[in-house]
C-alpha cells in the first residue's frame, strides 16, 4: 500500500547530540511537511517542501533543519537537541487534484536525555 | 487570523449512544476541512474531508460530518459510539489554495462501556 513511513518509531538522543529523523513516501506527492507535536497538543508546522522549494515557518528554531534529496525522502535534523525538543515528530505529504488530501506517517517519538 | 476552534477538551459518551465532536473555523477563502483521529503514540489517521459538493460527508469507521457554511462549522458525528472510538480527534482546515493545514487544539473522546 502507498504510504508515509517514518523511522525510527522511537528515538532516544542525548542532550546536545545531533539527531536525524527520516521520512519516506511511496505516494509520489510533491509536497512534504514536518510537524512537531507535544503532549497531545495540536501539531505545529515546522517547515514544508513544495518539490525542492523549502519553506520555513517564521517561528521554527534554527536548531531544526531539513533535507529533501529526492521526491521520496525527507529528513529532519536537530543540530543540538534540548530537553524542550522532546516531542512526537510527524511527517506528512499532500496529494493534488482528485487525490487532494494530507497523509501522515506514524510519527517518531523523540526523547532527549 | 485564520483559526480552528474545538470548544470541548473532552467529550464523554456511553457506548451505543450517538456522539458529536464540535469544530468551528475562521478562514478567508473557501475552506478545505478535515478530521483526523490519533491513538496513543501514533500518527494522525484520516477520517474524512470536505472540499466541495454535498455538505454531508461520510468517512471511515462510520463517522460523518456536516459542513455548515453559515455557522462556519464542521462537526463530527457518529450514530452509535464504540469503546474503540476513544481517542484524540483533530479538526483541521486549509484555506483554498493555501498550503498550510491549520489544526484545532484537539478533543479527547472517551466512550464508556
Amino acid at each position: 500500500d502507498a504510504m508515509v513511513i517514518q523511522n525510527p518509531r522511537y528515538q532516544v538522543t542525548q542532550f546536545g547530540k545531533p539527531v536525524t529523523l527520516s521520512c519516506s513516501q511511496t505516494l509520489n506527492h510533491n509536497v512534504m511537511y514536518w510537524y512537531q507535536q507535544k503532549s497531545s497538543q495540536a501539531p505545529k508546522l515546522l517547515f514544508h517542501y513544495y518539490d525542492k522549494d523549502f519553506n520555513n515557518e517564521a517561528d521554527t528554531p534554527d536548531n531544526f533543519q531539513s533535507r529533501r534529496p529526492n521526491t521520496s525522502f525527507c529528513f529532519l535534523d536537530i543540530r543540538s537537541p534540548g530537553l524542550g525538543d522532546a516531542a512526537m515528530y510527524l511527517c506528512a505529504t499532500r496529494g493534488t487534484g482528485a487525490n487532494y488530501g494530507y497523509t501522515f506517517g506514524s510519527g517518531t517519538r523523540l526523547t532527549v536525555v | 487570523a485564520q483559526s480552528v476552534a474545538q470548544p470541548e477538551d473532552q467529550v464523554n459518551v456511553a457506548e451505543g449512544n450517538p456522539l458529536t465532536v464540535k469544530c468551528t473555523y475562521s478562514v478567508s477563502g473557501n475552506p478545505y476541512l478535515f478530521w483526523y483521529v490519533q491513538y496513543p503514540n501514533r500518527g494522525l489517521q484520516f477520517l474524512l474531508k470536505y472540499i466541495t459538493g454535498d455538505n454531508l460527508v461520510k468517512g471511515s469507521y462510520g463517522f460523518e460530518a456536516e459542513f455548515n457554511k453559515s455557522q462556519t462549522s464542521f462537526h463530527l458525528k457518529k450514530p452509535s459510539a464504540l469503546v474503540s472510538d476513544s481517542a484524540l480527534y483533530f479538526c483541521a482546515v486549509t484555506p483554498g489554495g493555501y498550503n498550510k493545514l491549520i489544526f484545532g487544539a484537539g478533543t479527547r473522546l472517551a466512550v464508556h462501556p
